[in-house]
């Protein structure tokens, strides 16, 4: 049981490329998010889905798109980078019971925007 | 005001020593409470949920108080792997991160 899974670890984009975060988790949880946490600071929330086909805006959606095509996967989309989203990206998901189950994150994509 | 506002820290604090952390929320519509550990560079993990009439984990004891808004993480008998940053957690449509205490236990 592999839990949530990210790709990439690491990244350097240069300003104005765009990228796709890839998460995956296999334990059929229907409710799944994105957070940045910056150096420092805490998490804050991109986007989540409480199941396929359903987003919804975080704090902090700008410059972010996500899809929800299937249950497992919950990819986050930058378009034109920039510096400031340089951070730590975590995925997260919580089990059918909702948002008052218990979180597991993946182990976090490193992006930096130069 | 932010949603989740925590101890900013750091504590450092020797073995053996009893540590509180507080955290206090805004939304009062918040459903469910947790406490987080995240060590450094790696994912947060629960430590435990936060329940109304507070509950205990070995040498952790967690509590809630709704009408104040505010809840508490009690660390009793610190050891030196308790070290990380503790992140309170506030849930209602979607969830709420405090920035995170820092603590060190030192020898």
């Amino acid at each position: 049981n592999a839990g949530v899974t990210q790709t990439p670890k690491f990244r350097i984009l240069k300003i104005g490329q765009s990228m796709t975060l890839q998460c995956t988790q296999d334990m059929n949880h229907n409710y799944m998010y994105w957070y940045r946490q910056d150096p420092g600071m805490g998490l804050k929330l991109i986007y989540y889905s409480v199941g396929a086909g359903i987003t919804d805006k975080g704090e902090v959606p700008n410059g972010y798109n996500v899809s929800r095509s299937t249950t497992e996967d919950f990819p986050l989309r930058l378009e034109l980078a920039a510096p400031s989203q340089t951070s730590v990206y975590f995925c997260a998901s919580t089990g059918t019971s909702g948002i008052a189950d218990t979180q597991y994150f993946g182990p976090g994509t490193r992006l930096t925007v130069l | 005001r932010k949603e989740v506002e925590q101890d900013p820290g750091p504590f450092n604090v020797p073995e053996g020593a009893t540590v509180a952390f507080n955290c206090t929320y805004s939304n009062s519509a918040s459903q469910s409470f947790f406490w987080y550990r995240q060590d450094c560079r790696k994912e947060p993990k629960l430590l435990m949920s936060v329940y109304s009439s507070g509950n205990e984990d070995g040498r952790f004891t967690a509590q809630l108080n709704r009408a104040s808004q505010y809840i508490s993480l009690l660390i009793r008998d610190s050891k030196l792997s308790d070290s990380a940053t503790y992140l309170c957690v506030v849930g209602h449509n979607d969830m709420r991160f405090g920035a995170g205490t820092r603590l060190t236990v030192k020898p």
